[in-house]
């Protein structure tokens, strides 16, 4: 079974570029969750989806920030425009039908530098 | 709020020591507990998890156990190896699909 993918595996920005990043989740998965993993930290959820409506988006910085999933499979996470404290690692997971306590699998993550 | 409390790292070990990495957590209802693996260059990977009081989660020679009387969740192994060199996370799962990771124990498995 093919695991979650990212894309692209870097990124290097300016501060004040915009930049975007994609995950496809596990094949039938339902729910897909973004999180944001600065260096030395744990993961802190940024948003999650339930196919393609929004379930918890309290964390997202939303005057940068910007994500969707519009057809309930792929999604795109967005930030414009970039800050410096933006540098981290973007963590996409999925979990297959958002019931209670689901184990949530992980992509390898977008690790973006702004400079 | 709910939250995860981990051992601060890094921890060195020299291959086929005894490893425990210390988790305990805050949580209202009943959370589960989940040990993730981050191996160099690579995402996160379960590699344990328990979801009620007294289960105990194990996988490639690693046990964590879940107790609800000290809110905790230590992994352990009994003899680690050079592979196991890696970042540690606990975490915790809410009813409402909230996961609350610790900030990560760095592992590194000397020969």
């Amino acid at each position: 079974e093919a695991g979650v993918a990212q894309s692209p595996r870097y990124k290097i920005i300016e501060k004040r570029q915009s930049v975007a990043f994609w995950c496809n989740p596990i094949s039938g998965h339902a729910t897909l969750y973004w999180y944001q993993q600065i260096l030395g930290q744990g993961p802190k959820l940024l948003i999650q989806f339930q196919n393609n409506g929004v379930v918890d988006d309290s964390q997202l910085p939303k005057d940068r920030f910007s994500a969707e999933r519009l057809k309930g499979v792929d999604s795109t996470l967005k930030i414009q425009p970039a800050k410096l404290e933006d540098s981290a690692v973007y963590l996409c997971a999925s979990s297959p039908s958002g019931g209670s306590q689901e184990t949530q699998y992980f992509g390898p993550g977008t690790r973006l530098l702004v400079l | 709020g709910d939250s995860v409390t981990q051992m601060e790292g890094p921890v060195t070990l020299s291959e086929e020591a005894f490893l425990t990495i210390n988790c305990t957590y805050t949580a209202t209802g009943y959370p589960s507990l989940f040990w993730y693996v981050q191996y160099p260059g690579e995402g996160l990977q379960l590699l344990l998890k328990a979801t009620k009081a007294d289960d105990k989660g194990s996988n490639k020679g690693f046990e964590a156990t879940y107790r609800k009387e000290t809110t905790s969740f230590h992994l352990e192994k009994g003899s680690v190896q050079v592979s196991d060199s890696a970042v540690y996370f606990c975490a915790l799962l809410t009813g409402a699909n909230n996961l609350f990771f610790g900030t990560g124990t760095r592992l590194t498995v000397i020969p």
